[in-house]
């Protein structure tokens, strides 16, 4: 069993729309939870994160994570073309290394 | 502010070659670390350099090896090169601020072992 999962998608939406994205994990140790965009030929970029359980807001993003039921979601309101990317969450420990999934593709549809 | 930058941007190899791959940090940075992204999947750690010393490692075998040097940059070596060693080689600096880690990641190196 990977340490994080996360659907591959493709998640296919129209513009304006929430779009969810989760990921599960199995190691109780995990701390910080990332969540980073990918574009396609491109290195991820840092979107967001959260420490421990919670709720965080960012703009049209929020990052919500439940320690107890080891569920992490990303989402995303208004949704737009620009939007469309791989999503990759990636908790961490209190070691260095970040956990990455395998990425959720998002496509947003004009 | 240049960010992570990483070089060569793209790189083909023949099985049984060696490689070595650079990467610069973002200023102000002065932890490094190496991953591989096999193409549908997710960065998988390979190892991390702090003060020019292999700080933790991956479930990566000894053919992959890497240095820091005292200016903050690293490369990252990969010997005896498979098949299986083509992905994109992402680069990822950091510093501590005090509270959790940020990684920037640089847009990465693409080998192929052909």
């Amino acid at each position: 069993q990977k340490e994080v999962e996360q659907d591959p998608g493709p998640l296919s939406v129209p513009e304006g729309a929430i779009v969810s994205l989760n990921c599960t994990y199995s190691n109780s140790a995990f701390q910080y939870f990332m969540w980073y965009r990918q574009y396609s030929r491109k290195g991820p970029e840092l979107l967001m994160y959260t420490y421990s359980s919670g709720n965080k807001e960012d703009g049209r993003f929020t990052a919500q994570v439940d320690k107890s039921s080891k569920y992490i979601s990303l989402f995303i309101r208004d949704s737009q073309p620009s939007d469309s990317a791989t999503y990759l969450c990636a908790p961490r420990d209190s070691s260095y290394k970040l956990i990455f999934g395998s990425g959720t593709r998002l496509l947003v549809r004009p | 502010d240049a960010g992570v930058t990483q070089s060569p941007t793209h790189l083909i190899k023949t099985r049984g070659q060696q490689v070595t791959l650079r990467c610069s940090p973002k200023s102000g940075h002065d932890t490094v670390s190496w991953y591989q992204q096999a193409l549908g999947q997710g960065p998988q750690f390979i190892f991390q350099y702090y003060e020019e010393e292999e700080r933790q490692r991956g479930n990566f075998p000894d053919r992959f090896s890497g240095h820091q040097f005292p200016n903050y940059s690293s490369e990252l070596n990969v010997n005896a090169l498979l098949l299986g060693d083509s992905a994109l080689y992402l680069c990822a600096s950091s510093t501590w601020t005090g509270r959790v880690t940020e990684a920037f990641f640089g847009q990465g190196t693409r080998l192929t072992v052909v």
